[in-house]
């Protein structure tokens, strides 16, 4: 079974700080995904990365791919509190020909004014 | 553009009724999926359709069936609920990349 664990499960920051959450797991992922999911809505995608090593940016958030391609990270610069919500990494990989797709448990984010 | 839309967005049944959840996505995708969430357990799937006409069970499938109606529709019934079903249901499509996923707003289902 392919576990994503991500770190923290909650953080509560002050509007204006630096903060970073992992997405760490044993097995290798074909690719990764980042989400953002608001209350009572359903997850967003904001970013996907493939390539061992890659950094994408979106604006103040920064994310990361490992070099091995098992884990991830998810930086975010001045954080507002637009920023609340749950994070989800998701990994894709092929299993029996079917692409599938493993969530983590999430990161809930408060960004308080 | 209305993406993938779930009904209804909540339900309450009693142990042992049965409920169909609706889900339709007018992006022409060919893959859907309905996983459900529960606290600490991240997002679970139950089933999956890779293209019309088929349909195939993901982690967490005993209690559900599904029905792949067309392109367009993948519905999600329980026959007989029970207390351990009470969840939130997300839809789900996808035509390009494997791990990109379009969800719906979600269903909250409770089962007393």
């Amino acid at each position: 079974t392919q576990l994503l664990e991500q770190s923290p499960q909650f953080l509560s920051i002050q509007e204006g700080e630096n903060l970073t959450v992992y997405c760490n797991s044993s097995s290798v992922f074909s690719s990764l995904q980042w989400y953002r999911q608001e209350p009572g809505e359903g997850p967003v995608l904001l970013v996907t990365v493939v390539t061992g090593g890659e950094v994408k940016k979106l604006k103040r958030l920064t994310f990361q791919f490992g070099d091995a391609r098992k884990d991830s990270s998810l930086h975010i610069t001045a954080a507002q509190p637009g920023d609340t919500g749950l994070y989800l990494c998701a990994g894709a990989s092929n299993s029996g020909g079917y692409q599938k797709v493993t969530f983590g448990t999430g990161t809930k984010l408060q960004v308080i004014p | 553009n209305a993406g993938v839309t779930q009904t209804p967005k909540f339900q309450v049944l009693k142990t042992g009724q049965s409920m169909t959840l609706q889900c339709a996505q007018d992006m022409n995708h060919n893959s859907m999926y309905w996983y459900r969430q529960d606290p600490g357990m991240g997002l679970r799937l139950i089933y999956y359709s890779a293209s019309e006409g088929t349909t195939d069970k993901g982690e967490v499938p005993n209690g559900y069936n599904v029905s792949r109606l067309n392109k367009r529709e993948f519905s999600l019934r329980l026959e007989s609920a029970a207390p351990s079903q009470t969840s939130v249901y997300f839809c789900a499509s996808r035509d390009g990349h494997p791990g990109e996923l379009f969800f719906g707003e979600g269903s909250r289902l409770t089962v007393l």
